[in-house]
């Protein structure tokens, strides 16, 4: 069956330094993924999406990539600030318009 | 413009009670989608409605959970004789054009509820 894998422990990190995050899925081939941020209390906001035939997508200071062969997404902060501590969220495409998450990598930027 | 909302923020119930959840997509979006999100757990996916197809009701977990939308916007998602296992928040989204499938997800605060 479709799995989606993030990494369950927080990651916390110094103001400054880049923020990589992970998602994994297996046993399918989604033709895009999209990311997501989520802050206590709130919904999620959608961040960026990238495609299968795009090896890399860039917004202000984040970055993505998409690594068909390993399966895998990178989601990059660079230049990280305080402000940007939430819990991050992968949505591979499923081939449904729902979205299936992976469980979110809290993230917490020290100052 | 106006986002997606919720409401109520937060409902409390007793065990055995029905609940009904709302949700007014932004204007002009014809998907809208329910998801659960408990302790602990990741957002689950519960009910989709695109136009005036019939929805997709694959992810509702028991027959105690009933969603409607009138008139392509508001919707309601109902929960019959409510249980604890039903606590979580209960998150609604909204999206332009599901016809493109990478289409974003617009979503509303929320409606944590709790199953004494």
């Amino acid at each position: 069956s479709q799995k989606i894998e993030q990494n369950s422990e927080a990651l916390n990190i110094q103001e400054g330094k880049t923020a990589t995050l992970t998602c994994n899925y297996t046993n399918y081939s989604p033709a895009y993924l999209q990311w997501y941020r989520q802050d206590p209390g709130r919904g999620p906001v959608f961040l960026l999406l990238i495609r299968e035939n795009e090896k890399e997508k860039r917004k202000e200071r984040l970055k993505v990539t998409f690594d068909t062969t390993l399966k895998q997404s990178l989601f990059h902060i660079t230049a990280s600030q305080p402000a940007d501590s939430a819990t991050y969220l992968c949505a591979p495409d499923t081939g449904r318009r729902a979205l299936t998450f992976g469980s979110g990598t809290r993230l917490q930027v020290q100052p | 413009g106006a986002g997606v909302s919720q409401s109520p923020s937060n409902k409390v119930t007793e065990k055995g009670k029905d609940v009904e959840l709302r949700c007014d997509p932004i204007s002009g979006h014809t998907a809208l989608y329910w998801y659960r999100q408990s302790l602990g757990q990741g957002l689950e996916f519960l009910i989709y409605f695109q136009g005036n197809s019939a929805p997709d009701k694959s992810g509702l977990p028991s027959d105690r959970f009933s969603a409607e939308r009138t008139g392509g916007s508001v919707s309601t998602l109902t929960i019959q004789r409510t249980q604890q296992e039903d606590s979580a928040v209960y998150l609604c989204a909204s999206s332009l054009d599901p016809g493109v499938v990478s289409d974003e997800q617009f979503f509303g605060p929320g409606t944590r509820l709790t199953v004494l």
